[in-house]
């Protein structure tokens, strides 16, 4: 158990569902952040939020729309979707950015059919 | 363009004996660096990290060595264990200036009872 909480762990969807994917973390971070990461390929930072604010979209398409209410909680809300998309999506916190470590959950496994 | 590369896909290692694990960086400015471990279905855990001012940290059977000259730094892990079998990352950045952590694309060691 890391602290970093993400549901669901499982997703399919079609490519004109909309759905969320939810991070929580109870570890009192600040900072939070969205990872891509594909089949054989690095994880992909795609979005940092530092106290509630949005400091990093690494050109990430428009399809993808992260949400942060505060700073335990992180949305990352998913529309129009390709199967490209299709992913291990992982939610990490730390104390702040800037090099701090990284804590992550254990992954959404998304499916665009 | 990789600016962290970790060449070797897999490794396998017999139990009691020593894993060295590779990674290769491109960007000078890096000044941050740390290992993560992945078990499947799990979300990757901070191991180790050492900052560019040393040249050497050591936790228990994990001591990371970082060679700035030649742009490399590895992870030791002695003795291995058959419960150290996972999904091992490196990971760089830049302190005090970024919140960006670069992965690579991970080495999976497998080690034998």
């Amino acid at each position: 158990e890391t602290g970093v909480t993400q549901t669901p762990r499982h997703l399919v969807m079609g490519m004109t569902n909309k759905k969320s994917l939810k991070c929580e973390q109870h570890l009192g971070h600040n900072a939070m952040y969205w990872y891509k990461q594909s089949a054989k390929k690095p994880l992909e930072l795609m979005f940092v939020y530092n106290f509630k604010e949005q400091t990093e979209n690494n050109s990430v398409p428009s399809r993808f729309s992260p949400e942060c209410p505060n700073s335990s909680h992180l949305f990352l809300h998913l529309h129009t979707l390709q199967p490209e998309d299709s992913a291990l999506y992982l939610c990490a916190s730390s104390q702040s950015g800037q090099g701090d470590i990284q804590y992550f959950g254990a992954g959404t496994r998304l499916s665009v059919l | 363009d990789q600016q962290v590369k970790q060449n070797s896909p897999s490794l396998s290692v017999q139990e009691g004996r020593i894993s060295i694990l590779n990674c290769d960086y491109t960007n000078s400015m890096f000044d941050y660096f740390l290992w993560y471990k992945k078990y499947p279905a799990e979300g990757p855990t901070f191991l180790i990290s050492i900052s560019s001012i040393k040249d050497k940290n050591e936790d228990g059977r994990f001591t990371v060595f970082l060679n700035k000259s030649a742009k490399h730094l590895s992870l030791h892990i002695v003795p291995s264990q058959p419960g150290d079998s996972a999904v091992y990352f490196c990971a760089a950045s830049v302190m005090d200036s970024s919140y960006k952590l670069i992965f690579g694309s991970g080495t999976r060691l497998l080690v034998r009872p």
